[in-house]
């Protein structure tokens, strides 16, 4: 099956610092999605971005499936911004199923 | 609008017990997901229906785990008898269509002791 690879797994990151998380995949998808998991384990879809950028207050995310991979983008980043950061792609398999990464953990510290 | 609802939040049983968890989607959502999710991992798909009918149960462990979704709304997981590598978070998750945007419930975090 598709093999979906996050890095960095862990990151920890001062107030006010911006990062980079990416998100490599295999195989070809027929889409993309970005989660935040909180620190109570609420997910929360980010995006939802097959190809091509898009920016949501401070986080963005560019996929590129030619090349196989996401990146998400995180500007300004807060304490709120802690948690398990996933993405998820839907294989060309015909089902239309997410598999999600291997997750990058985020720690803002203030 | 209301979110993806699920209960309980949390339920701590012995092994060989028995044990559901119920799911309520976002109104009008016409495909389910149930994902399991082990402590440090992330959320593996154990089923997925397109309205009432099964779309993908390949995952499921069908000599224990169980799901319906009778009249294409809400949903019920059902796990008899229980083992021990059964103790996870169970996360329920509704999308408008296959393939479109995903949305979560907060899940139910079983213990099986």
């Amino acid at each position: 099956g598709i093999q979906v690879e996050q890095s960095p797994p862990d990151l920890i990151l001062q107030e006010g610092a911006n990062s980079t998380l990416r998100c490599n995949f295999s195989d070809s998808v027929n889409n993309l999605q970005w989660f935040h998991q909180n620190p109570w384990g609420q997910l929360i879809n980010l995006f939802y971005i097959p190809s091509g950028t898009k920016q949501n207050g401070r986080l963005s995310a560019t996929t590129v499936a030619t090349e196989r991979y996401s990146l998400l983008y995180i500007s300004s980043s807060q304490t709120t911004d802690s948690g398990v950061y996933f993405c998820a792609v839907d294989p060309n398999t015909g089902f239309q199923k997410l598999v999600f990464g291997t997750g990058t953990r985020l720690l803002v510290s203030p | 609008e209301a979110g993806v609802a699920q209960s309980p939040r949390y339920k701590i049983i012995e092994k060989r017990q028995s044990v559901a968890f119920w799911c309520n989607p976002i109104s009008g959502h016409a495909t389910l997901y149930w994902y399991q999710q082990i402590l440090g991992q992330g959320p593996k798909l154990l089923i997925q229906f397109q309205n009432n009918g099964v779309v993908d149960d390949s995952q499921l462990p069908k000599d224990r785990f169980s799901a319906e979704r009778l009249k294409g709304v809400d949903s019920t997981l059902k796990i008899q008898p229980a083992k021990l590598e059964d103790s996870a978070v169970y996360l329920c998750a509704s999308s408008p269509d296959l393939g479109e945007k995903l949305f979560f419930g907060s899940g139910t975090q079983l213990s099986v002791l």
